[in-house]
């Protein structure tokens, strides 16, 4: 049972360009949420998502897109990448909102 | 505005002593987990406590949860080296749309031996 599964777990862009990193949970959660997470600040949500096709904005947003097609998989995409986004970024998915969160290994993205 | 704060962020002490570390807020929650994260790897769930006042332990790990559920603090005791590692406190608000999780800052706990 893989849980929650990030791909890629490391990578470098330089400013400017697009990328997409994915989030695939075989745990049938209807729950997805991606954050990052920056030295002294925590897990800072960006987007998170209710269910197959539904997404909402969380708390850092901008130079950001998600998507979450198919129910086991959210893809959060960045347009043209910036180096105030280099992070580790985390994916988690729950069950249900008395459920706790399950958390990937984390992508580690450098924007030079 | 941090609806979580959480201290203290750095702890470096001995193996065998004990440590407290808090999580305070005004905002009431309906329950609170704690993880645990390790260098390249993401937070693993150790607790969740709903109830005001409830205590519960884990080992040598103690967490309670404030009787206002407004706060909480985990209290290792004899910590270890292998208990080295970023605690993070996080609260589900009384209201929350989509199960959004309220993180505390962390706290980077070094035990040396």
């Amino acid at each position: 049972n893989a849980g929650v599964t990030q791909t890629p777990k490391f990578r470098v862009l330089k400013t400017g360009q697009s990328m997409t990193l994915l989030c695939a949970q075989d745990m049938n959660h209807e729950y997805m949420y991606w954050y990052r997470q920056d030295p002294g600040m925590g897990l800072r949500l960006i987007h998170y998502s209710v269910g197959e096709g539904t997404t909402a904005k969380g708390e850092v947003p901008d130079g950001y897109n998600v998507s979450r097609l198919k129910k086991q998989n959210f893809l959060l995409g960045l347009e043209s990448a910036a180096p105030s986004q280099t992070s580790v970024y985390f994916c988690a998915s729950r069950a249900s909102t008395d459920q706790p969160q399950h958390f990937g290994d984390g992508t580690r993205l450098s924007i030079l | 505005t941090q609806l979580l704060e959480q201290s203290p962020q750095f702890l470096s002490i001995q193996e065998g002593e004990n440590l407290t570390v808090y999580c305070n807020s005004s905002s009431v929650f309906s329950s609170l987990q704690w993880y645990r994260q390790e260098p390249g790897e993401g937070p693993v769930l150790l607790v969740t406590v709903v109830t005001g006042g409830e205590v519960k332990k884990l080992k040598r790990l103690t967490f309670q949860f404030g009787d206002a559920r407004k706060d909480s603090s985990l209290h290792i005791t004899a910590a270890q080296p292998g208990d080295t590692g970023l605690y993070l406190c996080a609260g589900d608000l009384v209201y929350n749309q989509g199960g959004k999780l309220i993180f505390g800052q962390g706290t980077e706990l070094s035990v040396k031996p």
